[in-house]
């Protein structure tokens, strides 16, 4: 199975200052067509989770722009230019190109300092 | 509107079952792929299992594998989960979610205690 392997596992941001999640994969996650299947998801308190970015850089419909998402292999990231109040939640890469199983990484809590 | 709106779960004791529903709307459900996460309490997502369109590719967790069954009927925009020989460990909220995880339910709490 893919491990996924997120960093920090905690978070806390000053608003308006800028934040990075880590998300690390035990394998290449390229498949064979070419794309890389490396999702992030954001887990408000009290809420389900909701994608944010597929394909490693494509940014959901409604998502701020603020939010982007980069790497390719193992290693990628997801950056908040700016944090903002409503960002506070759990942040979560999965990998779909090696399944099953699907994976997710441990979660990384984002909070306001 | 968009949505995916989980049964209620509910409290069952350790060997018994339970049997969670998803209804789907404002998207066509017979086109997408579906698939159960799960998320025990103050923990991280976990995949469940997955089921293609026509229902004739399904995985599951090696966790769950033997004890649960996903199934679908597009007739009914609805996808469901058997659970059964349910232990402690099974105790999360379950959500459903699009092959793509782009629609996620509300989801719904499954306690699974004596």
């Amino acid at each position: 199975d893919v491990v996924m392997t997120q960093s920090p596992l905690s978070l806390p941001v000053t608003l308006g200052q800028p934040a990075s999640i880590s998300c690390r994969s035990s394998q290449s996650l390229v498949y064979s067509d070419g794309n890389t299947y490396l999702n992030w998801f954001q887990q408000r308190p009290g809420q389900s989770p909701r994608r944010l970015i597929y394909k490693v850089s494509n940014r959901d419909s409604g998502v701020p722009d603020r939010f982007s998402g980069s790497g390719s292999g193992t290693d990628f990231t997801l950056k908040i230019s700016r944090v903002e109040a409503e960002d506070v939640g759990v942040y979560y890469c999965m990998q779909g190109t090696h399944w099953p199983p699907i994976t997710f990484g441990q979660g990384t809590r984002l909070e306001i300092k | 509107e968009v949505q995916l709106v989980e049964s209620a779960g509910g409290l069952v004791q350790p060997g018994g079952s339970l049997r969670l529903s998803c209804a789907a709307s404002g998207f066509t459900f017979s086109s997408c792929e579906m698939n159960w996460v799960r998320q025990a309490p103050g923990k991280g997502l976990e995949w469940v299992s997955y089921i293609s369109i026509s229902g004739s590719t399904i995985y599951y967790a090696d966790s769950v594998k033997g004890r649960f069954t996903i199934s679908r009927d597009n007739a009914k925009n609805s996808l469901y989960l058997q659970m059964n020989s349910l232990r402690a460990e099974d105790t999360a909220v379950y959500y459903c979610a699009t092959g793509a995880f782009d629609i996620w339910g509300q989801g719904t709490m499954v306690t699974v205690s004596s």
